[in-house]
């Protein structure tokens, strides 16, 4: 069976810094394009940043030179390290393969 | 960026009967290999979004018949054959063809009458 955990979530001031993590089980997370989807409060869905197959990183501009997707092979999982963090960054951050997606794990910036 | 615009964005529907979301683009979302990457997703209350359909039309493992799509270019289109209950929630078209970034729709908030 296919799961996605994320871990990692919380309240941090702005300006503060956050690793958000996801566990996968039942697939091999280097197989797929692994991606981060974030939705802040009642609104819709954002595609944040994701990790290829062979790696290679591609952000959504708003969060550029602020995040880093990374994923550990062998423990077949992502992460996402959140610095420099903004009011706006306040979401329910989603770990996906888009034919599977987490339970998300809540962010929220704010003093 | 491509955008993706989403009609309507509330749909009442009566159950038993059909509902259609329109999502168009802002450009041409066939990519150089040839397939059509625009993806559905059902978005049900106080859960975590679901694929539906891929590459316009294709249904994902466990999806109702009764949800299909068509379309193509600029234009797309989610039908649900006959509203049930279980249906109600937000749909999101999105589009994989040309990214960085991977954009979504707004978004169709299907509601019971």
């Amino acid at each position: 069976e296919v799961q996605l955990v994320e871990s990692g979530g919380g309240l941090v001031q702005p300006g503060g810094s956050l690793r958000l993590s996801c566990a996968a089980s039942g697939f091999i997370i280097s197989t797929y394009g692994m991606h981060w989807v974030r939705q802040a409060p009642g609104r819709g869905l954002e595609w944040v940043a994701s990790i290829e197959q062979d790696a290679s990183e591609n952000y959504v501009g708003s969060v550029k030179g602020r995040f880093t997707i990374s994923r550990d092979n062998a423990e077949n999982s992502l992460y996402l390290q959140m610095n420099s963090l903004r009011a706006e960054d306040t979401a329910v951050y989603y770990c996906a393969n888009f034919d599977y997606w987490g339970q998300g794990t809540q962010v929220t910036v704010s003093s | 960026d491509v955008e993706m615009t989403q009609s309507p964005l509330s749909l009442p529907v009566t159950l038993g009967q059909p509902a259609f979301i329109s999502c168009k683009s802002s450009q041409s979302l066939v990519s150089g290999d040839g397939n059509t990457y625009l993806h559905w997703f059902q978005q049900r209350p106080g859960q975590s979004p679901r694929r539906l359909l891929y590459n316009v039309f294709n249904r994902d493992s466990g999806v109702p018949d009764r949800f299909s799509g068509s379309g193509s270019g600029t234009d797309f289109t989610l039908k649900i054959s006959r509203v049930e209950a279980e249906d109600v929630g937000v749909y999101y078209c999105m589009q994989g063809t040309h990214w960085p970034p991977y954009t979504f729709g707004q978004g169709t908030k299907l509601e019971i009458k």
